[in-house]
């Protein structure tokens, strides 16, 4: 069954850097788009950037365009969110979900909070 | 943007009850409107997607409709595991936007 799990989330400060992963099994996934959607605490639904299944097409939200980067490894069926010039608007719960449009399956979140 | 609204915020519903949740676009999303349920401390799960299409696996007592800007989630008969925040998701147009969401409680 398709499987997404999300790593490298974590307490950072104003300004500074963090990077995502999340692992995918279970399916072919340079068949699929892949995307990163994020939830602040108590709050709605942020999609925010997805990437084309051989990774030469992406797309961010204005919120983060310039300081998030999505990426993936095929060979690691891993995808990435580098995350720079973090702000306390970015705490969040974040997900890696398949899909572009349609987010069919999520993993289970990490948490990053930017804080000083 | 396309500003998906959703209403009411907050539904109480007692069990084997029919629930009705709706979704409002700003602007035609045609029929590129998916419908998630998220319960507490969990990712969200997809109901719905082309409006009116089942995901795999979701029961049928859910059921979508609408097209354009107006759009409907119904459940028929409202079970225990219903109950929780549902979101409603437009993908006709980057960015792709949520709605603010339900919060479907027992009543």
């Amino acid at each position: 069954q398709v499987q997404l799990v999300e790593s490298g989330g974590g307490l950072v400060k104003p300004g500074g850097s963090l990077r995502l992963s999340c692992a995918a099994s279970g399916f072919r996934f340079s068949d699929y788009y892949m995307s990163w959607i994020r939830q602040a605490p108590g709050k709605g639904l942020e999609w925010l950037s997805y990437i084309s299944g051989g990774g030469h097409f992406t797309i961010q939200a204005d919120s983060v365009k310039g300081r998030f980067t999505i990426s993936r490894d095929s060979a690691k069926n891993s995808l990435y969110l580098q995350m720079n010039t973090l702000i306390s608007e970015d705490t969040a719960v974040y997900y890696c979900a398949r899909g572009q449009g349609l987010a069919d399956s999520w993993g289970q979140g990490t948490l990053v909070t930017v804080s000083s | 943007e396309i500003v998906m609204t959703q209403s009411p915020a907050t539904l109480s519903v007692s069990p084997g009850e029919r629930a009705t949740l709706s979704c409002r676009a700003s602007q035609s999303v045609s029929s590129n409107l998916a419908w998630y349920q998220q319960k507490p401390g969990q990712a969200p799960r997809l109901l719905i997607y082309d409006a009116s299409t089942w995901a795999t696996g979701i029961p049928a007592r859910f059921s979508g409709s609408g097209s354009g800007t107006e759009f409907t989630l119904t459940i028929s008969s409202l079970q225990s595991e219903d109950f929780a925040v549902y979101y409603c998701q437009q993908y006709n147009i980057w960015p792709y936007t949520f709605g603010q969401g339900t919060k479907l409680e027992i009543k």
